[in-house]
């Protein structure tokens, strides 16, 4: 099955960015997703990239996609303490179905 | 808000009983898949319904099933609890065929078995 790996924990300074990268297996995604979880609560869509693009951004956010080395990352800019929470990426596969990491606790001090 | 909803909110069930979650969909989507999180787990993916049928399927076993409706409502039906189906079940619907097939999430299910 597909494997999507990520690293287990980030902390980053507020205003500061922060990088949170994943690396999948499967080379027939389509699209890549990354999903924000706060304590308690269900996945909220951030944003997506389609597997023919390179890079994507959205206010502060911007994913960078190497599809040649499966390689996904999130930059989020000017990270403020309301960013603090577990983000997850996804891949998408060719049946619709999808395959998430297992998230990054990303920490922000104020 | 995604407006993908889930009841009950919390359930706690005692080791061979039987559960029955259910998830209402995002108005005009068709699809709806099923996911188990266990705590400080990324989610699973157990199952996928597309116009009422099973459209794919996870590694779960077959005590785990479901159920789409034709006003795309979904449930999730575990029979023979065991203590290890203790997790968030999350549902999310999705259109197929539209620009993206992006997933919405409902806010999920904590069940717990004793």
């Amino acid at each position: 099955g597909e494997d999507v790996e990520q690293s287990l924990f980030l902390s980053v300074r507020e205003g500061d960015s922060s990088v949170i990268n994943c690396t999948y297996t499967d080379s027939s995604s389509t699209y890549l997703y990354w999903y924000k979880q706060e304590p308690g609560a269900g996945l909220q869509l951030l944003t997506y990239i389609f597997s023919n693009m390179d890079m994507k951004q959205d206010q502060r956010l911007t994913v960078l996609l190497n599809k040649k080395d499966k390689h996904l990352s999130l930059r989020i800019a000017d990270t403020q303490t309301g960013d603090s929470a577990i983000y997850f990426c996804a891949e998408r596969n060719t049946g619709n179905q999808f395959y998430f990491g297992t998230g990054t606790s990303l920490t922000v001090i104020p | 808000e995604t407006g993908v909803t889930q009841s009950p909110t919390h359930l706690i069930k005692t080791r061979g009983q039987q559960v029955t979650l259910r998830c209402s969909s995002q108005s005009g989507h068709n699809t709806v898949s099923w996911y188990q999180q266990a705590l400080g787990q990324g989610p699973q993916f157990i199952f996928q319904y597309y116009r009422e049928e099973e459209n794919g399927r996870g590694n779960f076993p077959p005590r785990f099933s479901g159920l789409q409706f034709p006003n795309y409502s979904s449930e999730l039906n575990v029979n023979a609890l065991e203590l290890d189906d203790s997790a968030l079940y999350l549902c999310a619907s999705s259109l197929v065929g539209g620009f993206t097939d992006t997933q919405y999430f409902g806010p999920g299910t904590r069940l717990t078995v004793l």
